[in-house]
């Protein structure tokens, strides 16, 4: 069974650029959450996807935005990048969503310059 | 105060030992209880995941939740070098409330 797939695994901007990052879930699950981790917050989530709808939001400004496609797929969008968007972002898919195992994917690891 | 603690470590035991992991939070809705294991460049990769108060063991992995006290834990038997990571732990409530990691505890295993 394919795990979660991340793309691109590694990414170099500059400040006020846009960056999009991809995630492919395991077959089979329809939910798509979002994760920043930097070795000052840790884990921080951004937002959740379901069904092509954004289903929960955490405390992330409006230059972090998602989709998703209706084969799951989902692509996460920052605009006007700054310094502090530097992280390593993961996404995490489930079947159902909220009480249910969340499997990662490896991660984007995204350095803006 | 933070929603959920973590014991900071790093911690450093020899192989063979016992460790033990241990998470604090302060919302009463959380409840469904994760343990991650995350390797250095990696993603998380799920342990453990259990519901409600009880214990769940799994190989040499044994999770504890005792919701009374907002108290989680995660013991390793028999540790390995291998074991060697970051340990986060996780939770989350009903109905679509989000994901809360801890902010993850460093152990080592020395062989």
């Amino acid at each position: 069974k394919a795990g979660v797939t991340q793309t691109p695994r590694y990414l170099i901007k500059t400040r006020g650029q846009q960056v999009t990052l991809s995630c492919s879930p395991i077959s089979g699950h329809r939910s798509v959450s979002w994760y920043q981790q930097t070795p000052g917050q840790g884990l921080q989530f951004l937002f959740e996807y379901f069904s092509e709808t954004q289903r929960n939001k955490g405390n992330f400004p409006g230059r972090f935005s998602g989709r998703q496609f209706s084969n799951s797929r989902s692509e996460m969008n920052v605009s006007t990048l700054e310094l502090g968007d530097s992280a390593l972002y993961l996404c995490a898919t489930s079947k159902q969503g909220w009480g249910d195992e969340q499997y990662f994917g490896p991660g984007t690891r995204l350095t803006v310059t | 105060q933070k929603e959920v603690e973590q014991d900071p470590g790093p911690l450093s035991v020899p192989e063979g030992a016992i460790v033990s992991l241990n998470c604090t939070y302060s919302n009463s809705a959380f409840q469904y209880f994760m343990w991650y294991r995350q390797y250095s460049r990696k993603g998380p990769e799920l342990l453990m995941y259990t519901y409600s108060s009880g214990n769940k063991e799994d190989g040499r992995f044994t999770a504890q939740v005792d919701k009374s006290s907002k108290y989680i834990s995660l013991f390793i038997r028999d540790s390995q070098p291998s074991d060697s990571a970051t340990y986060l732990c996780a939770m989350s409530g009903d109905y679509g409330q989000n994901f809360v990691f801890g902010p993850g505890t460093r152990l080592s295993v020395l062989p």
